[in-house]
């Protein structure tokens, strides 16, 4: 079974109200990377936190990592309609001396004009 | 700089017959991954190869999967017979990865897959 969880399976807003979202995970981690998909196509990489940090920005995204909790949260504030997609949360742990990810089965996130 | 090109986009089949999905990573970039993601589903990790050889395949349904990376760039997977269950996206993934690094990986579109 996958390793990371997310919460909730769908989330609906509208344009300009913030959206979260959650992971957790089992096991002792190295990072943890979000990743973005819209309908159809591959994913792309959205933001990576290491195991010692707690907190990380980039533009409209926060992400935080709770390792005691094991779980992570991903914020977009201020959402538009193009951030329409599924979220997927990708718990990177070593094995066999690779960094091996392990994605969890997303959130999809519905942003209404 | 190019991205991870996948081909073909998409592909019916009928069960039990055979098919075959193409990756060209990003240059340079020495690790490739292949996920198999079913709707709805996150992206499940069939095998992984550091240049030409096999890092990970435990989760590669060994009697019916098959995939290789002869030179070390290109990648080739396979599906002989294939089963209804097999209806998917395949996505392929490369990274510029070394031991102890992170491990941003770059996806390509996928091919989505339809067995009927």
């Amino acid at each position: 079974s996958q390793q990371g969880e997310e919460d909730p399976q769908a989330l609906s807003i509208q344009e300009g109200e913030n959206a979260t979202m959650n992971c957790s995970y089992k096991t002792s981690i190295n990072n943890l990377q979000w990743y973005r998909q819209n309908s159809g196509r591959g994913l792309v990489h959205l933001i990576l936190i290491r195991s010692n940090e707690r907190e990380k920005h980039s533009g409209r995204l926060r992400v935080t990592l709770d390792t005691s909790k094991k779980s992570s949260s991903l914020l977009i504030t201020a959402s538009r309609a193009a951030d329409t997609a599924s979220y997927f949360c990708a718990t990177v742990f070593i094995s066999g001396g690779y960094n091996k990810l392990i994605f969890g089965a997303g959130t999809r996130l519905a942003v209404h004009p | 700089e190019a991205g991870v090109a996948q081909s073909p986009r998409y592909k019916i089949i009928e069960k039990r017959q055979s098919v075959a999905f193409w990756c060209n990573p990003i240059s340079g970039h020495a690790t490739l991954y292949w996920y198999q993601q079913i709707l709805g589903q996150g992206p499940k990790l069939l095998i992984q190869f550091q240049n030409n050889g096999v890092v990970d395949d435990s989760q590669l349904p060994k009697d019916r999967f098959s995939a290789e990376r002869l030179k070390g760039v290109d990648s080739t997977l396979k599906i002989q017979p294939a089963k209804l269950e097999d209806s998917a996206v395949y996505l392929c993934a490369s990274t510029n990865y070394l031991k102890g690094g992170t491990d941003t990986q770059y996806f390509g579109p996928g091919t989505r897959l339809t067995v009927l």
